[in-house]
């Protein structure tokens, strides 16, 4: 079974510092691994995913992550936060052996930015 | 717009009613799913269908949750007998899945539909 956790309801930054966003995840073989982002009152936005390749990845919004299988992680982080940025974030998970294969959510992060 | 919608945005039933909502995917995907959300809470999987074929559905849903994708394209989620447990926001997402590997496309989620079960 696969599951995700992202052990910090909340994260707190001040503008124009910083931000990391912590994934943790298990699934049997080799992962697929998205972010998405919520603003109040509205669906969930697609940021960003690793399929394969480059353990970095770049998606919206300045926002990137890092692959670390060895620690079965997908970090979202971001150099500079912006007050925008504040919102619910999920990472979210797939096992890749097979096309049947469902997308399972964490239980998600508030990220506040204060000005 | 073509994005994935849900109708009724906003449904209030007394407990033990029944209650359906659709979901229109984007056209060419062939993939839908269905996730519950409750406040400040992940989405929580329910079933998804590849094309009109359902592939699984949460042990978690009881008898009086069914989903049907009749013709492969919009989908329906008919909660039957409904709880005050069952209260919560029920979202659609499609997303375009082309074998032999999946396209590990990303979900294209609608905005939701809130149950309020009085």
């Amino acid at each position: 079974a696969q599951s995700v956790a992202q052990p910090e309801d909340q994260v707190n930054v001040a503008e124009g510092n910083p931000l990391t966003v912590k994934c943790t995840y298990s699934v049997s073989g080799n992962p697929y691994l998205f972010w998405y982002v919520q603003y109040p009152n509205r669906g969930l936005q697609f940021l960003l995913k690793y399929i394969t390749g480059d353990n970095l990845v770049k998606g919206s919004y300045g926002f990137e992550a890092e692959f670390n299988k060895s620690q079965t992680s997908f970090h979202l982080k971001k150099p500079s936060a912006l007050v925008s940025d504040s919102a619910l974030y999920f990472c979210a998970v797939r096992a890749s052996y097979s096309s049947a294969s469902k997308i399972i959510f964490g239980s998600g992060t508030r990220l506040s930015i204060r000005p | 717009d073509t994005g994935v919608s849900q109708d009724p945005r906003h449904k209030i039933t007394k407990r033990g009613q029944n209650v359906t909502f659709r979901c229109d995917p984007i056209s060419e995907h062939n993939r839908l799913y269905w996730y519950r959300q409750t406040l400040g809470q992940g989405p929580e999987f329910l079933t998804y269908f590849q094309n009109e074929a359902q592939l699984e559905k949460s042990r978690l849903l009881s008898d009086r949750f069914s989903a049907e994708r009749p013709k492969g394209s919009f989908s329906t989620l008919e909660i039957q007998r409904t709880e005050q447990g069952d209260s919560a926001m029920y979202l659609c997402a499609s997303s375009l899945e082309s074998p032999p590997r999946g396209n590990t496309g990303e979900l294209f989620f609608g905005e939701g539909s809130r149950l309020t079960v009085l």
